[in-house]
């Protein structure tokens, strides 16, 4: 099956600086990638949607000046959390979209951020 | 607009027992549904799907689910209960447009297996 890499899978920072998540698609090419969020205990709320090429498509509430999606290239998102805090602590999981046949989306490992 | 409610938060059964995991739907378009399962601080990983084929869908493990339009359910079942079942499964709703690539999660159900 299709593999997607997401790095780091934890990292801790301090708060007011900026963490940087990649979401790679190692076996195949992505147009599209999607970011989620997920609360211990809880589901996976989607943030946006990642087009190469194109801006970024949030979803309602999330906001794009602290969460900023780059998809520069068919293999490579980045999530970015400027000037984090504590309550930006969470998982964070990307996933991307296979489009060979029958399409599936394939989710990296996630990453576990922890603000302090 | 689309929503998923998966009934019970926590599921716990015996090693060999069956296991069900409910889910319902609700969608104004014809769905695609999914099943995924994830273990503790990982990704998820798909069980099956299901996208307006058969309506009884069998996917990895052992699991399969049944599509019923009249209920607007996708219950998750397994014969035979494994020790290695236990995890946090999600059901998820999509539509054709986004072709499994946008979901919609439901709450999580996690299973316990018992020796």
């Amino acid at each position: 099956g299709a593999v997607v890499s997401q790095h780091p899978s934890r990292v801790i920072c301090k708060s007011g600086t900026s963490v940087k998540i990649e979401c790679r698609s190692l076996d195949f090419q992505a147009t599209t990638m999607f970011w989620y969020r997920q609360f211990p205990k809880q589901s996976l709320m989607l943030m946006a949607t990642s087009n190469e090429g194109s801006k970024a498509t949030y979803e309602q509430g999330v906001e794009k000046d602290k969460f900023l999606i780059n998809h520069a290239s068919l293999t490579l998102s980045t999530l970015t959390v400027t000037s984090a805090h504590p309550e930006d602590s969470s998982f964070y999981i990307c996933s991307a979209l296979w489009t060979g046949g029958v399409s599936e989306a394939f989710f990296g490992q996630g990453t576990r951020l922890t603000v302090v | 607009a689309q929503s998923v409610t998966q009934l019970g938060s926590h599921v716990s059964v015996s090693e060999g027992a069956l296991v069900l995991l409910r889910c319902n739907y609700s969608s104004s378009v014809p769905p695609y549904l999914f099943w995924y399962v994830q273990y503790p601080n990982q990704g998820l990983q798909l069980l099956l799907k299901y996208t307006s084929a058969a309506t009884l869908v069998k996917g990895i493990n052992g699991f399969e689910a049944e599509f019923k339009k009249s209920e607007t359910s996708f219950h998750l079942t397994k014969p035979s209960a494994h020790m290695s079942d236990a995890a946090e499964y999600f059901c998820a709703v999509s539509d054709q447009d986004n072709q499994g690539g946008k979901l919609i999660f439901g709450q999580g159900t996690e299973l316990s297996v018992k020796p």
